[in-house]
């Protein structure tokens, strides 16, 4: 498997309150993404980035925001948690585009805001 | 704006047979076209993918078309057997970066 760990695996939060998601990866790939999983909808992209400090928004990225100050990680911020945002969240890291390059995902963050 | 989309959200058949997941796309501009298998409480996983200027290609009992005059895109699972049940998934990505995935469809393969 990929070096990729999303932290935490698992978390509860209030309305209201501040979340970060971290992404990790031991693969040194310049491309990493943030996407949400919901029943009906897929995997919609919520950030990504293209390398350090390089971020880009996704299709879903109103009330997100992300950092990237070093390869290895990038992190996802809730600014302020509402219960549409109860989601698991996915992240990946690739390392470059292009035909037979392919994603790899960590497993998984399941966020509950209540 | 650009969207991935599935035809079918479930399918369902009988092992041995072959499956085929279509998907469509609307951005003629994508590069590549991936198809991504989720079994359950895993993140996706890479099965195969596609360059824009192909129109088929053929892995390990896993084939995949691309129609860009139609903008569809599907995957043909020979022989399937009951490890392929998972949700699949195309996906689309661009000189940009940008990884964008269609709605999935269920794959159960009756026993």
């Amino acid at each position: 498997d990929a070096g990729i760990t999303q932290s935490p695996r698992h978390k509860v939060t209030e309305t209201g309150t501040p979340v970060t998601l971290r992404c990790h990866q031991t693969e040194n790939h310049r491309y990493m993404y943030w996407y949400r999983q919901d029943p009906g909808h897929g995997l919609r992209l919520i950030h990504y980035s293209y390398g350090v400090k390089d971020t880009d928004k996704g299709e879903v990225s109103d009330g997100y925001s992300v950092s990237r100050s070093k390869t290895e990680d990038f992190l996802l911020t809730l600014e302020s948690a509402t219960s549409s945002q109860t989601s698991v969240y996915f992240c990946a890291i690739s390392e470059s585009q292009g035909q037979g390059t392919e994603a790899f995902f960590g497993q998984g963050t399941r966020l509950t805001v209540v | 704006g650009e969207s991935v989309g599935l035809h079918l959200p479930t399918l369902s058949v009988q092992e041995g047979d072959n499956s085929i997941i279509n998907c469509a796309y609307s951005n003629s501009a994508s590069d590549y076209f991936i198809w991504y298998k989720q079994e359950s409480g895993k993140g996706p996983q890479f099965i195969i993918d596609i360059r824009s200027n192909m129109d088929k290609r053929q892995g390990q009992r896993v084939t995949v078309l691309l129609n860009k005059t139609v903008k569809h895109l599907s995957l043909q699972i020979a022989a399937t057997q009951p490890g392929d049940s998972a949700v699949y998934f195309c996906a689309e990505t661009h000189n940009t970066g940008k990884l964008i995935f269609g709605q999935g469809t269920t794959l159960q393969v009756k026993p």
